[in-house]
């Protein structure tokens, strides 16, 4: 399967821990996505990177909030000191972006947070 | 960024068409229109894009009037399988780009 992976698909963390999740995009994408879902919303725009320049950072939620790209591949999430408000679903979305035109965003299945 | 409405629910039956209609008043010039499906617990799905007219691949068609400050998707005679969350998504991706979901349509399609 070629499609946006993430792992884990679940994690369940107490108050204060730290926690980092991988998205793993398609292997020619450039583009790579970070968002956040809750229940009866939308996804929430995060932040996103083109190989591995962060080009949009300021909707992360908090300083809490970090996400790296190293070698314009995999992407990590990193949520420092958790709560129990990021307690959501975490998706990654990946593209392939030629400068111009529309885009098509591949989402990967999710990472399902919750937070004691 | 392009704000866009869309109605929070609808119903429908099996074999029906169906029409999801996303207002986007304050589009820019070089905004593509995106729509996606999402079923619980899982990712959001491409189903069509467009900028203007008609757009029709072999799930849906989108239609896009000519001042393009709404867009409706069609899909053709739904199933059980077809209930979900469909989302419009409005920008340009080569500028500063934002991507903004709204909360979308719940669709729900009866026997």
């Amino acid at each position: 399967d070629t499609g946006v992976s993430q792992n884990p698909r679940h994690k369940i963390t107490k108050r204060g821990q730290n926690v980092t999740f991988r998205c793993d995009p398609i292997s020619e994408h450039n583009r790579l996505y970070w968002y956040r879902q809750t229940l009866g919303q939308g996804p929430e725009f995060l932040t996103y990177f083109q190989n591995e320049a962060q080009l949009e950072k300021s909707r992360l939620l908090s300083d809490r909030f970090s996400a790296e790209r190293p070698k314009g591949s995999f992407s990590t999430l990193e949520i420092q000191r958790t709560e129990q408000g990021d307690s959501a679903m975490y998706l990654c979305a990946s593209s392939f972006f030629t400068g111009t035109g529309g885009e098509t965003q591949y989402f990967g299945p999710g990472t399902r947070l919750l937070v004691l | 960024l392009a704000k866009t409405t869309q109605p929070i629910s609808m119903d429908s039956y099996e074999g029906q068409e169906v029409n999801i209609t996303c207002s986007h008043n304050n589009i820019a010039t070089n905004d593509y229109i995106t729509w996606y499906q999402q079923f619980p617990s899982q990712g959001p799905r491409f189903i069509i894009q467009g900028y203007k007219t008609k757009v029709t691949n072999e799930v849906a068609s989108l239609f896009i009037p000519a001042d393009r400050k709404s867009s409706t998707l069609s899909l053709p005679r739904v199933s059980l399988s077809d209930t979900a969350v469909y989302y419009c998504l409005v920008g340009e991706a080569g500028g500063s780009y934002i991507p903004t979901f709204g909360r979308g349509t719940s669709l729900i399609v009866h026997p």
